[in-house]
């Protein structure tokens, strides 16, 4: 049962433009939700966070978005870089006390073309 | 400021040989520890959790486990390992506290032959 789903595998972008990655989720116990890129061999590292009660949470070139009614949450990166070029996970948790644990959906694979 | 070391970053083992991975946690104190592994193509899946010293939960049944022994260190073990056991193996800590993000390790790339 695949709760956080991230349908596109890969995802191509011209330099310059903005990129858009997106997630699903079925939980709606979830209430926190981040995304997280990753460079092979790496361990991923955390990008931006939104929690449920708010709809958009922006840093630099990050924006996330989350509609809670349709269970979707994206990200837009604008403009985008070849630096961009990395594997991106969302990810959410329950806000529960005790261990936050966090599920990942499968990954999408940016590509930035110069 | 907060850091997060895991080793070692490759291993190739033996189908039936142990293992043992490692991960302390400098910085903070009782964190929340985890244990995540990345099978090829795939997402990352959640082994284990800690939220105290001696406290493990595991999240699939698997051919692992995983021990606290100190606040900050925290092991991934097996004692016969299985050709489905390889994969890419990531510790992570996070604050006990609501609506934080976890902190990754550099992970471990184990393959199993």
């Amino acid at each position: 049962d695949q709760q956080v789903k991230q349908n596109s595998p890969s995802l191509s972008v011209q330099e310059g433009r903005i990129s858009i990655l997106n997630c699903d989720y079925t939980n709606s116990m979830f209430d926190y939700f981040l995304w997280y890129k990753k460079y092979p061999a790496e361990g991923p590292t955390f990008l931006i966070s939104i929690s449920s009660i708010k709809d958009k949470n922006e840093d630099g070139r990050f924006t996330v978005f989350l509609n809670k009614s349709a269970k979707h949450l994206s990200l837009h990166i604008v403009p985008s870089q070849p630096g961009d070029s990395a594997v991106y996970f969302c990810a959410a948790r329950e806000g529960s006390r005790g261990a936050q644990k966090l599920v990942f959906g499968q990954g999408t694979r940016l590509t930035i073309n110069p | 400021s907060q850091t997060i070391h895991q080793w070692p970053a490759t291993l190739v083992q033996p189908v039936g040989s142990p293992l043992s991975l490692e991960c302390t946690v400098e910085g903070t104190s009782n964190p929340n520890l985890y244990w995540y592994r990345q099978a090829a193509g795939r997402g990352l899946q959640l082994l284990f959790y800690s939220v105290g010293i001696g406290q493990i939960s595991s999240e699939v049944p698997q051919n692992l486990s995983a021990s606290r022994p100190q606040d900050r260190q925290f092991i991934l073990s097996s004692k016969k390992l299985l050709l489905s056991d390889s994969g890419f193996y990531l510790c992570a800590w996070s604050h006990g506290r609501p609506n934080t993000e976890a902190f990754f390790g550099q992970g471990t790339r184990l393959t199993v032959v």
